[in-house]
């Protein structure tokens, strides 16, 4: 079972360039996420989408586009790239289960610089 | 507005002693979900335990208890006896009665000494 896979886990990327990072899920969650992660902000969300064909922003989603492909699917793409933008990405997932705790559940994390 | 306040952004701990860390959160709303995840250098999110603002006692999962302080909105993790392997960041959360929702503290690093 892997859970949420993303990829790419490394890029570097220039000023202006673009880029989609990839997420998957096999958990059938109908909820999924993006979060950046930077040193003494914790974790700020970008967009999520509660589930198959709906998307939302998040505290900070200037800069990103997002699609919800499919059940499984939550991409994320910076159209031009900004140094502001490096940081380490997470994608996550959840479901409301009655009795369940509706935790979070990570990819490992995508690490982003711009130069 | 959701908002989750950790105060300690770094903690030392002799091994084998218990530790605590502080969380407050701030909500208006009256249902939510409160989390506490561990972030290994490795980089990876594991999930520890959750307190929902119904419970009424205080979640213990192992040697992870969240003491939760409803009037004072505050959620604190406690870890008993101390390893070395307790050694990362620990982040707070909260999700609001938006299930769609999870906020994140800024963090506390926990170093946990021979």
């Amino acid at each position: 079972n892997a859970g949420v896979t993303q990829t790419p886990k490394f890029q570097v990327l220039k000023t202006g360039q673009s880029m989609t990072l990839q997420c998957a899920q096999d958990m059938n969650h109908n909820s999924m996420y993006w979060y950046r992660q930077d040193p003494g902000m914790g974790l700020r969300l970008i967009y999520y989408s509660a589930s198959e064909g709906t998307t939302d922003k998040g505290e900070v989603p200037n800069g990103y586009n997002v699609s919800r492909l499919n059940k499984r699917e939550f991409s994320l793409r910076l159209e031009s790239a900004a140094p502001s933008q490096t940081s380490v990405y997470f994608c996550a997932s959840s479901e409301r289960v009655q009795g369940s705790t509706g935790e979070l559940f990570f990819g490992e994390g995508s690490r982003l610089t711009v130069l | 507005a959701q908002k989750i306040t950790q105060t300690q952004p770094g903690m030392f701990v002799q091994e084998k002693e218990a530790v605590t860390l502080d969380c407050t959160y701030d909500t208006s709303d009256q249902s939510y979900g409160l989390f506490w995840y561990k972030q290994p250098s490795s980089g990876e999110m594991i999930f520890l335990i959750y307190q929902g603002s119904y419970d009424e006692q205080n979640a213990t999962e192992g040697r992870y208890s969240l003491n939760f302080q409803k009037a004072r909105k505050s959620a604190n993790l406690v870890i008993s006896a101390s390893q070395l392997g307790d050694s990362a960041m620990y982040f707070c959360a909260m999700r609001g009665r938006n299930f769609n929702k999870f906020y994140f503290g800024s963090g506390t690093k926990l170093n946990v000494k021979p």
